[in-house]
């Protein structure tokens, strides 16, 4: 099965930047997902990479290393609002459609 | 508007007493899903569903029960085997559900309480 590791929490301040990590499992992978989730909310997706290479949305960004296993979500120009946390989600196996949820990272952003 | 709806969004039952939360969508998707989250965990998958009176057992379907007699709905039903029922649950749902890249979207949350 997949196994997704993302920091615990982390702390940035408003209008700077923060980069949250995500390793996975390289084997039958097949793409990576970030969402975001507001306490007692429900996550909101992201972004979603398949390819080598860094993707940018706006303030969000991400980004993709597949022969790493690794990943990262960028957020630029920090507000108040992006204080939630951000999962990373793979494929729990080769040629799987179910996905494994890391366990989160929460990122309070402070004035 | 298009979406996906749970209700309620907080449920409170006495122990030994089954419950069924309820899970809609609009969005002419084929796949559904049922996961838990408990505070500090990941997202735990229940049960999941790609078509029409087909469903299958996720990683923690013990004390758990689904149907899918329609597109449009995937209920949960939380019974007395479930040893520790107390979590937020979330309803999703994907286009096609055939590959792992079909992006999963999320109902709002039912908060389950059991007293």
């Amino acid at each position: 099965g997949q196994n997704i590791d993302q920091p615990t929490e982390m702390t940035a301040t408003e209008g700077a930047i923060v980069q949250i990590n995500c390793t996975y499992q390289t084997s039958g992978f097949n793409g990576l997902f970030w969402y975001q989730q507001h306490a007692g909310e429900a996550p909101t997706f992201l972004s979603y990479n398949v390819l080598d290479g860094l993707e940018e949305k706006g303030r969000f960004s991400s980004f993709l290393s597949r022969s790493k296993g690794y990943s990262y979500l960028l957020l630029k120009e920090l507000q108040m609002k992006d204080s939630a946390s951000y999962l990373c989600a793979a494929p729990s196996g080769a040629g799987s459609y179910q996905l494994t949820f890391g366990k989160g990272t929460k990122l309070s952003v402070i004035p | 508007d298009g979406g996906i709806t749970q209700s309620p969004k907080y449920l409170f039952r006495k122990e030994g007493q089954n419950v069924t939360l309820s899970c809609e969508q609009n969005l002419n998707h084929d796949a559904m899903y049922w996961y838990r989250q408990d505070p500090g965990q990941g997202l735990r998958l229940i049960y999941y569903s790609q078509i029409v009176n087909d469903f299958q057992k996720g990683d923690i379907a013990e004390g758990y029960s689904v149907s899918r007699e329609k597109k449009e709905s995937f209920p949960l039903t939380v019974t007395s085997a479930q040893k520790n029922p107390t979590a937020f649950y979330l309803c999703a749902s994907s286009i096609i559900g055939r590959t792992s890249t079909d992006t999963q979207y999320f109902g709002p949350g039912t908060r389950l309480t059991v007293l």
